[in-house]
């Protein structure tokens, strides 16, 4: 299976900081078809995880742009640009593009 | 708009088997995949398998042995179906829209 490496694990932010969160696969996540299936997601307290980024640098519907996603191969990033407090919890990088999907550990946020 | 609702008993005894529904809405079952993902309390996600939008399904294969996932496209439903659990298979159970949309989640202990 692929493992997916999130560093770092706890991130504490105050408002308006910017800050990176890196996934890091054991395996490229480009398919034969040039590809790259590699997702973000959040999850806030108590809630169900949401999409933020698709496809390594997509937007979800609905979300902010100071969230931003970039990378290829087997090295991908999430960057907020200004958090803010609603963006505290947990935060998932997953890839589809070998089975099993298989998900990062998590990176907690924490708002200072 | 999209809606996935999982359903199940709450307490399972152990050994004894574990039935889930995710009744969705908003979307068609012959359309998009349902993926079912699991979350022991307080730790990171697990894809556990899905429906596909074609009716193939494919499985964890750390779980495929006791695993079973089925759908009535009539009656927008999806289930799951998971044998001889334990106690460490207690924690919150997820149907989603592919990598898409997410249900709210439905807690399963597992405990006698």
């Amino acid at each position: 299976d692929v493992v997916l490496t999130q560093t770092p694990s706890t991130l504490s932010a105050t408002i308006g900081q910017s800050v990176s969160i890196s996934c890091r696969s054991s395996q490229s996540l480009l398919d034969s078809a040039g590809n790259t299936y590699l997702y973000w997601y959040l999850q806030r307290p108590g809630q169900s995880p949401q999409l933020l980024i698709y496809l390594v640098s997509n937007l979800g519907s609905g979300v902010p742009n100071r969230f931003s996603g970039s990378g290829s191969g087997t090295d991908f990033t999430l960057k907020i640009s200004g958090v803010e407090a609603e963006d505290l919890g947990v935060y998932y990088c997953m890839q589809a593009t070998h089975a099993p999907l298989t998900f990062g550990s998590g990176t907690k946020l924490e708002i200072k | 708009q999209v809606q996935l609702t999982e359903s199940g008993p709450g307490l399972v005894h152990p050994s004894e088997t574990l039935s889930l529904t995710c009744t969705v809405s908003g979307f068609s079952l012959t359309g998009y995949s349902v993926y079912w993902v699991r979350q022991p309390s307080g730790k990171g996600l697990e894809w556990m398998g899905r429906m596909r939008y074609n009716g193939d399904t494919s499985y964890n294969s750390a779980l495929k042995s006791r695993l079973s996932i089925s759908r009535d496209t009539s009656k927008n439903q999806v289930f799951l179906k998971m044998n001889s659990l334990q106690t460490d298979d207690t924690g919150t159970y997820y149907c989603t829209r592919g990598t898409w949309d997410w249900g709210q989640g439905t807690l399963v202990t597992v405990s006698s």
